[in-house]
């Protein structure tokens, strides 16, 4: 069965430093998400991305954020500077189905990062 | 603007016991409902979505959703609880299209032998 499946599952770093995070959606999706879950708290959503570029944003998606899908498979979240507070989980998502409303979205296993 | 209530961060149930996970959800326009479950260790999978079809909602693994939206609820249930069931469990909301989800706070399911 088709799955997202994300790399590294553990990143650590230190604060200041840019990080990657890399995310292999299913492959004939068309829409892409990151989403983030701070320790204890809930999932939050970071951006959406269709048609090679941002479709929506949220207020945590800053300048320090950034969204590419390099090439026909990868789909990366990068943080330029990153901060204590960026220590999150990190979920990759696609889906797939055009305009349909409620849409799944598949979820990836997650990136752990932590900053220290 | 969209969001979701889960009551209680941890329920625990007895083996072969009703589950019942609650969520109450705020929406101005007609929602897009959907539970998700994370086993320890592993990414978010779909239980169950409601769509504005009928308003009961039957999921993988024997779980079940109801829409009230007279009570603006869409509670999880699964009649008989199995060990395998322990986990965290989403509610979520959508607002339609491929649009993002907004997720409740999660509820960690224990059950007990």
């Amino acid at each position: 069965e088709p799955e997202v499946t994300q790399t590294p599952s553990h990143q650590v770093t230190q604060m200041g430093q840019e990080v990657i995070l890399r995310c292999v959606p299913i492959s004939n999706h068309l829409y892409f998400y990151w989403y983030r879950q701070i320790l204890g708290q809930k999932v939050e959503f970071l951006v959406s991305f269709y048609n090679n570029e941002i479709s929506e944003k949220s207020e945590i998606f800053d300048d320090q954020f950034s969204v590419e899908r390099p090439d026909g498979s990868n789909f990366t979240l990068k943080i330029r500077s990153t901060k204590l507070e960026d220590s999150a989980m990190y979920f990759c998502a696609s889906s797939g189905e055009t305009g349909l409303a409620g849409s799944e979205q598949f979820f990836g296993p997650g990136t752990r990062l932590t900053v220290l | 603007a969209q969001s979701v209530t889960q009551l209680g961060s941890h329920v625990s149930v007895s083996e072969g016991a009703l589950v019942l996970l609650r969520c109450n959800y705020s929406s101005s326009v007609p929602p897009y409902l959907f539970w998700y479950v994370q086993y320890p260790n592993q990414g978010l999978q779909l239980l169950l979505k409601y769509t504005s079809a009928a308003t009961l909602v039957k999921g993988i693994n024997g779980f079940e959703a109801e829409f009230k939206k007279s009570e603006t609820s869409f509670h999880l249930t699964k009649p008989s609880a199995h060990m395998s069931d322990a986990a965290e469990y989403f509610c979520a909301v959508g607002v339609g299209g491929n649009d993002k989800i907004i997720f409740g706070k999660g509820t960690r399911l224990h059950i007990l032998p």
